[in-house]
This record gives structure tokens, sequence and C-alpha cells, in this order.
């Protein structure tokens, strides 16, 4: 049974690219959050994505975005990248709706770093 | 807001000593309560969880118990191994069923466990 997967692992980009991050679900999971952990600090909550739908979102700026697709994978955009968006990108999913139990699986990140 | 406040590492322990790693929260209503541990290079993981007061996790060794009365969830382990060298994540989120798992962390404590 594979578990949260996330591409690409390490990605370099400079200021002011676009960067698109992508995150397949664990079998069976529906719902997808993202976070983003700068170095040395705990995860902070970007957006959580159920039914093809943003459901929450965090404290970020409109330049990041997302989009779930019907087989409930996603994926994080960020324009217009600034150096304070290097960090780690972590994908979570989970089950929502009446099988929501409340604990999240994490894919092992994307590395981005903005030179 | 919700929030999460955990005690600064490192911690720097020998094999086989007591672990401790203070766990503080502020919420409104009833929170579930986490911890994740995150190794080496690898995504976050859950390591035990409580979702109301007085309730015990425990996993791998690792407890924790659900203290309304002090707001806490303090992470105990009485014997501990160089391979539970980590950096453990204390987390909330809201009562679960319907909810959206948004995750609050703590900053994280790291462990360091000396053969």
């Amino acid at each position: 049974d594979a578990g949260v997967t996330q591409s690409p692992t390490h990605l370099i980009k400079t200021r002011g690219q676009q960067v698109t991050l992508r995150c397949s679900p664990k079998s069976g999971h529906d719902t997808v959050s993202w976070y983003q952990q700068a170095l040395g600090q705990g995860p902070q909550f970007i957006f959580q994505y159920y039914e093809e739908e943003e459901r929450q979102r965090g404290n970020f700026p409109d330049r990041f975005s997302g989009h779930q697709f019907p087989n409930y994978s996603s994926e994080l955009n960020v324009n217009a990248l600034l150096l304070g968006d290097s960090a780690l990108y972590l994908c979570a999913s989970s089950l929502g709706g009446t099988q929501n139990t409340g604990e999240l699986f994490f894919g092992e990140g994307s590395r981005l770093t903005v030179l | 807001g919700d929030s999460v406040t955990q005690m600064e590492g490192p911690v720097t322990l020998s094999e086989e000593a007591f672990l401790t790693i203070n766990c503080t929260y502020t919420a409104t209503g009833y929170p579930s309560l986490f911890w994740y541990v995150q190794y080496p290079g690898e995504g976050l993981q859950l390591l035990l969880k409580a979702t109301k007061a007085d309730d015990k996790g425990s996993n791998k060794g690792f407890e924790a118990t659900y203290r309304k009365e002090t707001t806490s969830f303090h992470l105990e382990k009485g014997s501990v191994q160089v391979s539970d060298s980590a950096v453990y994540f204390c987390a909330l989120t809201g009562p679960y069923g319907g909810a959206t798992n948004k995750l609050i962390f703590g900053t994280g404590t790291l462990l360091a466990v000396q053969p």
C-alpha cells in the first residue's frame, strides 16, 4: 500500500519564478493538505483540498494556490517566488467527511530552494 | 488563536535515560492532541495521539497523557535508544468528525541520544 508520495524531492528556483509541487495521497484517502516547514520550525498549514475544492486556508498570500484532481491527487503552485519561500513543503492526506479520524499521513516533502 | 508551545532543544541524553519533552497548548473547545516524529531525511510520522481529557496515547515505549486541567501533553519514555534521535513535534487539531484536520504544530524539539 503506497503511502503519500511527493515530487519533486528537491528543486532550485530563482526569485520571481513559479513552481508546481505534486502530491499523491495514500490509497483510499480523499483529502489533501499542504504545509510549509521552514528550517528549524514546525510545519505551517497552507490549505486543504476536499472534493476538488479548497476547504480551509491558512495565513498565506494568494501567490500560493492549489488544485485537487478527480483522482484526489493535488498540486501546490507558488508564483513570484521570494527568498522566504525556501522551505520543505509537506503534503498530508487523510479521510474527509464522516470518516475523518483526525489523523494525517505525511509525505517526505519537496525541498524548495529559492536563490 | 490556538497554539502549541513545546520545550526548546536540543535535548541530549545518554542511552537508557528517561525522556520528558514538555508540551502545553492553548485552544478553544476540546482539541485532539498529537505527537509527530521526524527522523533525519524523512517526513513526519504520527507517534501517538489522544482525543479527550485523561486519555493516554502510547506507541513504541513513548507515552503522553492529555491533561485538560494543565493544558499539557508531555511526551515521556522510560529508556531512550540511539534510534530515537529525531525531531519531535507536538500538535493539536479540532475535535474530529467533519472537521478539517488542520494541525497546529509546535516548533519541534530535537532529541539526540548518545551511546
